[in-house]
This record gives structure tokens, C-alpha cells and sequence, in this order.
């Protein structure tokens, strides 16, 4: 069974630098096909996708958030770790991981995690 | 960045009826587009990739169409469990992807 588990700080405060682990169960960090992408989820708002990491430790980041982002792994821990610098109340958010498996052309975002909701405040 | 555009924003649906939910992208995703599934409280569920494609476990209920720019997720008759948030993602502009604004599905 596939399973992902987020956890980190429930409280940040504005200016301070957010990490999240992602740990990871039933599959591997090292397998070509597969990576682990973290989504965030405002209250009441959409989905957000923020970066993703593979095996081969290709990395990708979302254009508007990129300055902030680093994504990075930990293949015999099972672990994926983001961290966002500058925090403002704005990126308070429930933020998720999930799979990714690229299988030809398709990409799937499958199974996720529970999420965790971090909330910046003073 | 590829804009994804969801509508409506909600849907008013009596049980057993079909809802028909639909997402527009701003240029051509060729069918690359998933759609997922949300309950309060809950992470996102994958339904169905490559624009048509029920992923593991998903009952034949729900059925996905459309290419490029329109595609469209119906429920052929919904159940108490399907009312919900349901989001497109587009994945065509990877390793860039964009999610829709979500529609809500709520009992009439």
C-alpha cells in the first residue's frame, strides 16, 4: 500500500522560512518512474501545485514561487523536504504531497497525502 | 501558464440524477487533463487521467471526454458519496501544472 504522510511546523510566523517532510511508504524515491510533488490548498480555494522531485533528482518549481522554493530528498529515509523562505499570512495553507508516476505520456497525481494546514501568523 | 477554468462553480444536483461538469483550458492540453475529487476534510482523489481514463477503483459512474481546449466529467447518477469538490489539472505544459478553480457538487 501506497501511503504519504506531511508533517511540520502547525504555526510559522511572517519572514520566517517554512519545512515540510514528506515520508514516504510502498514505494521508492529511487524508482525512475516515480516522484513526489507537493500542492497547496489555501481555505476554501483551489488547488496550487508548487514543485516536484524525482529520482534522478530532477527538480521543477512553480514560476511564481520559484525564488522561494527548494525541494530536495532523502532517498534511504523515504523522505521529501520543501522549504519556502519569507513566509506571509497569504501561504497560509493546507499543503499536501503527492505521487507522481510518468507512465509514457501520462502523468498521475496518485495517491496523496492528508495534508497539513500551516498557518503563518504573528 | 496554461489558465484552467472551471464551471460551473456550483452544481445543485438531486441524487440519481447526472451532474455534467465542465473545464476549459486557456490553449490546447491535448488530453492531458485529470480530474479529482474532494471532500471536506479530505486529500484530493485522482478519477480520471488522460482526459478519459478512470483511474484504479473509480466506478464506471464517472466518465470523462473532450481534448485541447474543452472536456467535460460526468456522473451518470449520483450517489450520496459524490458530493463533493471536483478539480481539473492540466499536465500538458509539464513539468508546469495547473489546477481549475473547482466545482462544488451539492445536493439539491
Amino acid at each position: 500500500q501506497v501511503t504519504l504522510k506531511e508533517s511540520g511546523p502547525v504555526l510559522v510566523k511572517p519572514t520566517e522560512t517554512l519545512t515540510l517532510t514528506c515520508t514516504v511508504s510502498g514505494f521508492s524515491l529511487s524508482n525512475a518512474r516515480m516522484g513526489v510533488s507537493w500542492i497547496r490548498q489555501p481555505p476554501g480555494k483551489a488547488l496550487e501545485w508548487l514543485a516536484h522531485i524525482f529520482s534522478n533528482d530532477e527538480k521543477s518549481y512553480s514560476t511564481s514561487l520559484k525564488s522561494r522554493l527548494t525541494i530536495s530528498k532523502d532517498t534511504s529515509k523515504s523522505q521529501v523536504v520543501l522549504t519556502m523562505t519569507n513566509m506571509d499570512p497569504v501561504d497560509t495553507a493546507t499543503y499536501y504531497c503527492a505521487r507522481i508516476q510518468r507512465v509514457v505520456a501520462v502523468i498521475l497525481f496518485d495517491p496523496w497525502g492528508q495534508g497539513t494546514l500551516v498557518t503563518v501568523s504573528s | 501558464e496554461i489558465v484552467m477554468t472551471q464551471s460551473p462553480a456550483t452544481l445543485s444536483v438531486s441524487p440519481g440524477e447526472r451532474a455534467t461538469l465542465s473545464c476549459r483550458a486557456s490553449q490546447s492540453v491535448s488530453s492531458n487533463l485529470a480530474w479529482y475529487q474532494q471532500k471536506p476534510g479530505q486529500a484530493p482523489r485522482l478519477l480520471i487521467y488522460g482526459a478519459s481514463t478512470r483511474a484504479t477503483g473509480i466506478p464506471a459512474r464517472f466518465s470523462g471526454s473532450g481534448s485541447g481546449t474543452e472536456f467535460t466529467l460526468t456522473i451518470s447518477s449520483l450517489q450520496s458519496e459524490d458530493f463533493a469538490v471536483y478539480y481539473c489539472q492540466q499536465y500538458n505544459n509539464w513539468p508546469s501544472v495547473t489546477f481549475g478553480g473547482g466545482t462544488k457538487v451539492e445536493i439539491k
